[in-house]
């Protein structure tokens, strides 16, 4: 079945750009259906979802966090990623990949990957 | 944007209870458009329910979900010990997405 495994930086500073990259196992990314996507838990609190990608390169944002995401995504590698510019404590946080069911216009995760910390701090 | 709001907070049970999660909605969710995720700490999170009642694949049937509207419940018939985790609605009725702030199910 379809894995995800979140890598990157567990440490970013100030201002800095947060770039993570999710590795899709078991299943093409490419074969269309579902989205792909990142969400983000602050220590403590709920779950927030950050965006999403389709392997053509259609994507959605959250709108509070629109202005610094981009999604991208390498159909080659079977891989998808996230920079997130101009970075600050707020930021702080663990990072999760998943997959989103098309099903319906949007739709619920699954599966997810085991998410990665980043914490953002000189 | 959507607000979910999920009580109680932490839910204090022993293993053989059941265990009633609520998750109210500041709107009405299209079509029963919500879910239900189970979450223990550095594991993935995994989908239990969607379209409010329906089973995700291989989740026991203890676990049930209903609601319309602006009102949801899980529910879980007889705790587990491998049950004890934090519980999440999210809504995909409309964008963004949105998540509940979660019901710690803790063992009393």
């Amino acid at each position: 079945q379809v894995q995800l495994q979140e890598s990157g930086p567990g440490l970013v500073k100030p201002s800095q750009t947060l770039s993570l990259t999710c590795n899709v196992s078991g299943g093409s990314l490419s074969s269309g259906g579902y989205y792909w996507t990142w969400i983000r838990q602050h220590p403590g609190k709920g779950l927030e979802w950050i965006g999403d990608i389709y392997y053509s390169g259609s994507t959605y944002y959250s709108p509070s966090l629109k202005s610094r995401v981009t999604i991208s995504v390498d159909t080659s590698k079977n891989q998808f990623s996230l920079k997130l510019r101009y970075v600050t404590a707020a930021d702080t946080a663990v990072y999760f990949c998943a997959r989103r069911s098309t099903v319906t216009a949007y739709g619920w995760f699954d599966p997810w990957g085991q998410g990665t910390l980043v914490t953002v701090s000189s | 944007e959507f607000v979910l709001t999920q009580s109680p907070g932490t839910l204090s049970l022993s293993p053989g209870e059941r265990a009633t999660l609520s998750c109210r909605a500041s709107q009405s969710v299209s079509s029963t458009y919500l879910a239900w995720y189970q979450h223990k700490p550095g594991q993935a999170p995994r989908l239990l329910l969607y379209g409010a009642s329906s089973r995700a694949t291989g989740i026991p049937d203890r676990f049930s979900g209903s609601g319309s509207g602006t009102d949801f419940t899980l529910t879980i018939s007889r705790l587990e010990p491998e049950d004890f985790a934090v519980y999440y609605c999210q809504q995909y009725g409309s964008s963004p997405l949105t998540f509940g702030q979660g019901t710690k199910v803790e063992i009393k």
